[in-house]
């Protein structure tokens, strides 16, 4: 098992531009999350989808972001135009069932976004 | 915005003794996570604790979970330099659309 694979692991980017991470899930998981780190406000929820469908984005700052999930192997989490407030490190993550079945999160090794 | 708060933010051991992190949470939950990240590394899955239930072992890592006083603590015993990490604490409000909302965690450092 490979685990959560995310990618790139680093990115520098001018504040304008556009980035699009990447995720790969753990296969056979159903559920895929993206959270966002940073040293003021910690770990945050901004998206996650059950079985390739969004479930709940009301954690996604503005519409600069967005994310999609086209098929149960792939999600990206795009940012256009970017901010230097995006720098942050993204993670992604996904599980095997609903949370509140006692199924764990399993998370990728994260982005390191930099947005100068 | 946090459901959970650990308590301390930083606690520095020896190796060889204990250490226990705190975390408070503000409403109703059916199970609590605590999970570990390294630095530069992903959060890892240590243990769950249902809200029916008080205690629960898993090797050196011991949880408690007291929902009349809405709080959990984790206390690792007889410490290794290799457990140096921040641990957070993980909640699903009933009602959040099983969302997992994270403290901020406790920075672990155990001193050789």
């Amino acid at each position: 098992d490979a685990g959560v694979i995310q990618s790139p692991r680093h990115e520098v980017t001018e504040m304008g531009q556009e980035v699009t991470l990447r995720c790969k899930p753990i296969s056979g998981h159903d559920y895929l999350f993206w959270y966002r780190q940073t040293m003021m406000r910690g770990l945050e929820l901004l998206i996650y989808f059950n079985n390739n469908v969004p479930i709940d984005d009301s954690g996604m700052p503005e519409d600069r972001f967005s994310a999609k999930m086209p098929n149960a192997s792939f999600s990206t989490l795009k940012i256009q135009p970017s901010e230097p407030r995006d720098s942050a490190v993204y993670f992604c993550a996904s599980s095997l069932e609903v949370l509140d079945r006692d199924s764990p999160l399993h998370f990728g090794n994260g982005t390191r976004l930099t947005v100068t | 915005s946090q459901q959970g708060e650990e308590d301390p933010q930083a606690l520095s051991i020896q190796e060889g003794e204990n250490a226990t992190m705190n975390c408070s949470y503000k409403t109703s939950i059916n199970n609590l996570q605590w999970y570990r990240q390294n630095s530069g590394r992903g959060l890892v899955h240590l243990i769950l604790i249902r809200s029916n239930e008080r205690e629960k072992h898993s090797g050196r890592l011991r949880v408690t979970l007291d929902t009349s006083k809405k709080s959990s603590s984790l206390l690792i015993t007889a410490s290794r330099a290799a457990d140096t990490a921040s641990y957070f604490c993980a909640t699903i409000a009933r009602g959040s659309n099983y969302k997992l909302t994270f403290g901020k965690g406790t920075l672990l450092t155990v001193n050789p």
